[in-house]
């Protein structure tokens, strides 16, 4: 089934720990996109692309990188995990970048930073 | 400063009574307007958008949507609502430079 994957589904990490958040889709999106979701502030950008090779920040890049090898795979990586960091992460994509593009979201990853 | 203002946090409705989810934005051209639904331990999916036209959108699962320049507003209606309805909802704005912004989301409770 086309789509989105995400893994882990879930993970714990003690602070300080570096962890790659890995995110792979089949439908041949230019776009890939990383939000976290933290209750009462809804989704916020972290990071996206618009093509491989290619990479932007989002509303909140602080913490977190990204890289973009080839089309499929859009990997997001906290070097050294922090307490705040802990929320649940949602990768995404769309046909190509731009505002009116529909995105197509994967099912998440719950982080806890402990 | 774009933003988007989901002002209930929570709704409860009975199941068959109608719905409306407010949703107002903070932009200055017009912009690109989606509403997404998150079912509990899920993704987000599309539930429609709007991009330009006539202002009142239709989208799946019997929502409708409409865009009213004046109010700033996008709010989304269902005449009749089903249990299977309860979930998170969230509208969206997508704005030049690549960005996207979520509001924080309603939660809908179907009751009985």
């Amino acid at each position: 089934i086309a789509g989105i994957t995400q893994a882990p589904t879930s993970q714990i990490l003690a602070a300080g720990r570096r962890m790659t958040l890995r995110c792979t889709q089949d439908m041949r999106h230019n776009a890939m996109y990383w939000y976290r979701q933290d209750l009462g502030l809804g989704l916020r950008l972290i990071h996206y692309s618009n093509t491989a090779g290619t990479t932007g920040k989002g509303e909140v890049p602080d913490g977190y990188s990204v890289s973009r090898a080839n089309t499929d795979d859009f990997p997001l990586t906290l070097a050294s995990a922090v307490p705040s960091q802990t929320s649940v992460y949602f990768c995404a994509s769309s046909p190509e970048l731009g505002a009116y593009n529909e995105q197509f979201f994967g099912p998440g990853t719950r982080l806890t930073v402990l | 400063a774009q933003s988007v203002t989901q002002p209930d946090i929570h709704i409860t409705v009975s199941e068959g009574a109608s719905l409306e989810l407010r949703c107002n934005y903070s932009y200055g051209a017009t912009p690109y307007l989606f509403w997404y639904v998150q079912s509990p331990g899920q993704g987000l999916q599309l539930l429609l958008k709007y991009f330009s036209g006539d202002t009142l959108v239709q989208g799946i699962k019997g929502f409708e949507a409409e865009f009213k320049r004046s109010q700033s507003s996008f709010n989304l209606r269902k005449p009749s609502v089903h249990w299977s309805d309860a979930a998170e909802y969230f509208c969206a704005v997508g704005a030049t430079g690549n960005q996207f912004y979520f509001g924080t989301g309603t939660s809908l409770t179907v009751i009985p």
